[in-house]
């Protein structure tokens, strides 16, 4: 595809559900990267894929969150037991390998959880 | 804790008068980004900048860097209202760090009226 894609697009969900988020980064870009934006915020690091490597989830805020990446390419990011602190825009990206010096994130459009 | 901070928070302008936005951060870095958010959804890199770089333009947008203060500027000329947006600052940190890990900033609220 032209570009990252994330789906649901939006994502209404009640308190103690779980939800499953997905991200189809741009093909070949063997790093990908999941944040949080709460309304208002900043982007907050949630976890960080590079090819075979062990992935980085120290940005994961507990265990109810985790994700997978097929190979490399789509990712899940699931949410478990859905809290209201967890309603928040979810944003994917992908960027080609990283170096010393860092490729650009492309991201995607990003889902838009509300947990009642 | 966050590694880049933007200043201001919030920028409102009348079109066609220069915007500036300023970013400072921790540690050292090897590179810089600066990205735009509309809408609060996904972001789309505008510029970046090395360490070894001082000074970048692309079309209106000139960025400067400055590696003793750990800083970093952002000026858009001849601002006009699709400008408005929420600019972001990014960073890399040079060393105890994740290869390809980006820290962004809580981002400057810029508006820009017609």
């Amino acid at each position: 595809g032209a570009g990252v894609s994330q789906s649901p697009s939006n994502k209404v969900t009640e308190k103690g559900k779980d939800v499953e988020l997905r991200c189809d980064p741009i093909s070949g870009h063997t790093a990908l990267y999941w944040y949080r934006q709460r309304l208002g915020q900043g982007l907050e690091f949630l976890i960080y894929f590079q090819g075979n490597s062990a992935p980085d989830k120290s940005g994961l805020p507990s265990d109810r969150f985790s994700a997978e990446r097929t190979g490399e390419s789509v990712s899940t990011l699931t949410i478990q037991r859905t809290q209201q602190e967890d309603s928040a825009v979810y944003l994917c990206a992908s960027s080609l390998v990283p170096g010393k010096y860092q490729e650009t994130q492309y991201f995607g459009p990003g889902t838009r959880l509300l947990v009642l | 804790s966050q590694q880049g901070e933007e200043d201001p928070q919030a920028l409102s302008i009348q079109e066609g008068e220069n915007a500036t936005m300023n970013c400072s951060y921790k540690t050292s870095i090897n590179n810089l980004q600066w990205y735009r958010q509309n809408s609060g959804r996904g972001l789309v890199h505008l510029i970046l900048i090395r360490s070894n770089e001082r000074e970048k333009h692309s079309g209106r947008l000139r960025v400067t860097l400055d590696t003793s203060k750990k800083s970093s500027s952002l000026l858009i000329t001849a601002s006009r209202a699709a400008d408005t947006a929420s600019y972001f600052c990014a960073t890399d940190r040079a060393w105890g760090s994740t290869l390809g890990r980006l820290y962004f900033g809580r981002g400057t609220q810029l508006t820009v009226w017609p």
